[in-house]
């Protein structure tokens, strides 16, 4: 967990607020993720970049946005926070060389929407 | 669709006894299949992963795993149960996307707890 960070680990804001979650990797990977864990759902994924100039869209990408500022960075921001944005959101990264794009994760951002 | 079930939201089983987490999936293809493992207000660590060859995957803390492609499973497995492997446990695949890409895909998740 540690070549992976996020911050902040817990946030509680209200509807309406613009929200940013940072992400910062020391693995060089140039693949990041950003995922929602909500119980019983599992992880879905929200937003992925394969190198700083690429960015995509995962299966539940409304209402959020990303930015990648450099290899090592991949924020995901709330523009305007509703409550059924309250999850766990982690971040993760891949190597491009590893076929499998084995997936390694920060310790994740508690996010509460009031 | 492509999916992957974990049919079982909790699994106990006695400290020393072996145990097994079950994976099932759909997807086109040849998947490469993973296990990971969370633990309390930490992010998921990978356990093991299936690419191709040997049937049988061996992973972290004396985990392993068996392919099953007949039946589609990836059931996750462990000879001698811990108090400490009590944690939630993912199943995932990566599988071919309609971009012509690949994307991930998490099961549900299954509770471990073992029994001391």
């Amino acid at each position: 967990d540690a070549d992976v960070t996020q911050t902040p680990r817990n946030r509680i804001t209200k509807t309406g607020k613009r929200i940013m979650l940072e992400c910062s990797q020391t693995k060089g990977h140039d693949r990041m993720y950003w995922y929602r864990q909500d119980p019983g759902l599992g992880l879905r994924l929200i937003y992925y970049s394969f190198d700083v100039k690429d960015i995509n869209k995962g299966e539940i990408s409304d209402g959020y946005s990303v930015s990648r500022q450099a290899q090592a960075k991949f924020s995901l921001s709330l523009e305007s926070a509703i409550p059924n944005q309250t999850a766990l959101y982690f971040c993760a990264t891949s190597d491009l060389d590893d076929r499998a794009d084995t997936q390694y994760f920060g310790p994740g951002t508690r996010l509460t929407v009031l | 669709a492509q999916s992957v079930a974990q049919p079982e939201d909790q699994v106990n089983v006695a400290e020393g006894n072996p145990l097994t987490v079950k994976c099932t999936y759909s997807v086109s293809g040849n998947p490469y299949l993973f296990w990971y493992v969370q633990y309390p207000n930490r992010g998921l660590q990978f356990l093991l992963k299936y690419i191709t060859g040997d049937n049988l995957v061996k992973g972290s803390y004396g985990f392993e795993a068996e392919f099953n492609k007949s039946q589609t499973s990836f059931h996750l497995k462990k000879p001698s149960a811990l108090v400490s492997d009590s944690a939630l446990y993912f199943c995932a695949v990566r599988a071919p996307d309609t971009s012509g890409t690949y994307k991930y895909i998490f099961g549900t998740g299954t509770r471990l707890k073992v029994l001391a």
